[in-house]
Formats: structure tokens, sequence, C-alpha cells
């Protein structure tokens, strides 16, 4: 399977905290992807980055990509109560996307 | 959000019955892509389309087929639903590969399909 894990699996922080999820995969990419999930919704797409780039920014978002060790970390700053959600990474294969297992990430209030 | 539609939402059948998901685009998105959500598995590529009556197979496409007659409506079937098919369905779709904001996709509401 290509599939990618993330870890870790679950996440509890306090609003207000950073929060940090790492993805890896198995071969190599065009590109990697992060989306988000509310419970019981579809997913959104959050932010991309590409082969050749290591570092992207979206307001409170902060994606890297270390394409040598095949791995990327999301950072959330700042987190709110309604960051709550499941957050998952996606390579990027060309036609098709495969996804991570996914990080359910909890802010308290 | 691109408009997807999936239909129906919520669905129980019984074993070996045959049951199809529908999904319905109005952003002529050239591509279509069906997946299987299961706790522990996160996302699992089912089948994809990238053009009309053109279609591949994904990583868990046994059990499954699909049908995509015009750009907006992709359609997946369960020919003799088994337990093991119990999930909830998302239909996704993406405009192209190259330019821009090509290579995102937009997902639908999802199907929670139930085989007893």
């Amino acid at each position: 399977s290509q599939q990618g894990e993330e870890d870790p699996q679950a996440l509890s922080i306090q609003e207000g905290e950073n929060a940090t999820m790492n993805c890896s995969y198995k071969t190599s990419i065009n590109n990697l992807q992060w989306y988000r999930q509310n419970s019981g919704r579809g997913l959104v797409h959050l932010i991309l980055i590409r082969s050749n780039e290591r570092e992207k920014h979206s307001g409170r978002l902060r994606v890297t990509l270390d394409t040598s060790k095949k791995s990327s970390s999301l950072l959330i700053t700042a987190s709110r109560a309604a960051d709550t959600a499941s957050y998952f990474c996606a390579t990027d294969y060309g036609d098709k996307l495969i996804f991570g297992t996914g990080t359910r990430l909890q802010v308290f209030p | 959000d691109a408009g997807i539609t999936q239909s129906p939402r919520h669905k129980v059948t019984e074993t070996g019955t045959p049951v199809t998901l529908r999904c319905h685009q109005t952003e002529n998105h050239r591509y279509m892509y069906w997946y299987r959500q299961d706790p522990g598995h996160g996302l699992r590529l089912i089948h994809y389309s990238y053009g009309v009556k053109d279609t591949d197979k994904g990583e868990v496409s046994d059990g499954y087929s699909v049908s995509r007659s015009k750009t907006e409506d992709f359609l997946l079937t369960l020919e003799s639903a088994t337990s093991s098919q119990t999930s909830v369905y998302f239909c996704a779709t993406q405009w192209g590969l190259a330019g821009p904001g090509a290579d995102t996709q937009y997902f639908g509401p999802g199907t929670r399909l139930t085989v007893l």
C-alpha cells in the first residue's frame, strides 16, 4: 500500500497552544496536500506544498516538507476550539491522491 | 466550495443486494473520485475517472464498479453488497492536473452505507 501514515493519531491541547502533526510517505511525490475534516463532513483542502518547496505558510498554518526523509509536518499556531477536527495529509502521484490515516485534534477552550 | 452532491446520504441494505451511489457536480471538473473511509484506514481510493467514459481502479476496487456517462455524474455500484462494504463513501472532484488550484480536490458530504 502506498498509504502514508500520520502521527500522532490523536492530539489534545488547550486553546492558544500550537499543534504539530507529522506525515510520512513511501514514494516520490509531485506535491503534498493537507486536508481537514470536521466530524461527519467531507474533507476541505487547507494547503499544498510542492516537491521543490521546503516550507509554506497560510494564515496560522505552516507546512514543511523534507523529501529526503519522505515526511511533512503541519503546524497550527495559536489553536482555537474551532480547529477541532481530523487532519489528513495526501500525497499527489499525478492523477490521484493517497491519503494518510489522519490525526484527530481536540482543542479545549 | 465546488457544487458536489451525493445521493443517497444514508442507506441501509442487505447482503447480496445491488447498491448504486451517485455523485453529481456542477463545476465541470474533469476528474472525479470515489473513496471509502473506515476507522483506522483514513480514506482509500476505490475508483476514479479522468473524463467521460474514462475510469481507472484505485487501491480498493474489488467488489465495486463505476460509470461516468456525462461530465457531471459519477456512479459507484456495489454489484452484490457485503458487510465489509459498510462504510462512509465520499466523492471528490478535481479540475485538472496543472495550473493554479488545479490539483485541489473538493469533497461531497458523504454517503453512510450499512450492509446488514
